[in-house]
Formats: structure tokens, sequence, C-alpha cells
């Protein structure tokens, strides 16, 4: 069955460092993976996924097949990226809008 | 363009009854996924539904049950409360033929 693990519950970082949000994975095929965004009383959004290959915000996340991975970065972190973040993947079959497998989520603070 | 809409906000029931959440999709969105998201957890799919039917279901058990109108809104019904069912429950609106899902704010349900 497919999986996605984010290993950090908290992620405490100064303001202008660099940030990684870890996410691995389980999964057979080649999967297509989404980062979504959760600010502070704000609805789930998604941030970016892995095949528009978009910086958004700053942030970047590279597919690594290899070693499963697919982990969000930031050179520098900035006090408003302070929020919520889960990495999702949809099913290895079937068609049609994703019905999306999420982790539980790593939520990072930034400390000014 | 209207975004995801959800009603109630907050919700509180005893064990036992019986819950309808409502959502209304996205303007021009003809898909509409559940997900249930417990306390520190992320959003775990419950169902979705296509065309007025169900495509694709969760780990969840028969009491869980949703509808989706020709509007393209949709309810989610849960029977026989338990304690284990207070969570926040997303609806989320697409299209089919595209990945990226648009998440409403959420009803929060209470169960006691």
């Amino acid at each position: 069955a497919q999986r996605v693990t984010q290993p950090e519950k908290l992620l405490s970082v100064f303001k202008g460092a660099p940030v990684e949000l870890k996410c691995n994975y389980s999964y057979s095929g080649s999967p297509e993976l989404f980062w979504y965004v959760q600010y502070s009383r704000q609805r789930l959004q998604l941030l970016l996924r892995h095949i528009s290959r978009e910086s958004i915000k700053g942030f970047t996340a590279d597919l690594n097949k290899g070693e499963t991975s697919f982990h969000l970065k930031k050179p520098f972190a900035q006090e408003e990226d302070s929020a919520m973040y889960y990495c999702a993947l949809p099913p290895s079959s079937g068609a049609g809008s994703y019905q999306l497998t999420f982790g539980k989520g790593t939520k990072l603070s930034v400390i000014p | 363009e209207t975004g995801v809409t959800q009603s109630p906000t907050h919700l509180i029931k005893t064990r036992g009854q019986q819950v309808t959440l409502r959502c209304s999709s996205q303007s021009g969105h003809n898909t509409v996924s559940w997900y249930q998201q417990a306390l520190g957890q992320g959003p775990q799919f419950i169902f979705q539904y296509y065309r007025e039917e169900e495509n694709g279901r969760g780990n969840f058990p028969p009491r869980f049950s949703g509808l989706q109108f020709p509007n393209y809104s949709s309810e989610l019904n849960v029977n026989a409360l338990e304690l284990d069912d207070s969570a926040l429950y997303l609806c989320a609106s697409s299209l089919w033929e595209e990945n990226e899902q648009f998440f409403g704010p959420g009803t929060r349900l209470t169960v006691l």
C-alpha cells in the first residue's frame, strides 16, 4: 500500500536559515507528488507539485526516486513561511481527479 | 470565481446520532472529495463523487455515505456516530481531468 511519511512533527528554524521539510513515500509505479500548505486560520492549499517543476514562494522540491523522497526546500526562511506542510500523493492506479494520501504533516515555525 | 464552501462550521453531536455535512464545490468543478482530519493527523481520504456517483473510497465503514447533486454540491452523512468520528471534515473540489484539488474550510465535528 502506498504511504507518505513526514518524520518531523515540528521544525523550528531562524529567519534567513535554510529549510528542508522531509517527505518519504512508498509507491508502486511512477508517483506524482504534491506539497500542500495550511497557514494559520486558512484553508489547505496546494503549494507545488513535482511535475510542474515550479518554485513557489521560494520553495522547491525534487523527486528522488532512488531514495523515494520528495523533500521541500527553501534557502532562506521567512516568518510568513510558518505553517503546516503536508506531503501527498495520489493512488497508484486509476484515473480522474486524484484521491490523495497525505502525510501527518510538519509544523514549520520560523523564529524572528 | 466562488471557492469551496462548507456548512456548518462547527457541530456537536452525541454518540449514536446521525449527522449531515454539506459542501458546495468551486464554480466549474465537477468532482468532490471528502477527507477526515483527526487532531494532529493529515487528512484521510473518505470518498470521492463524480457524476453523482461514488468513485473511490478510503478505509471507512459503510456508515459513512455521501451524495452528489446535479449542481455538483455534495453531502457527507455519518450514521451511528462514535467518539472517534470527532474530527475536521474537509471537502475538496476539482475537475475530473485535473489533479489539483481546492479545499474548503472544513466542518469541525465533535461527538460527545
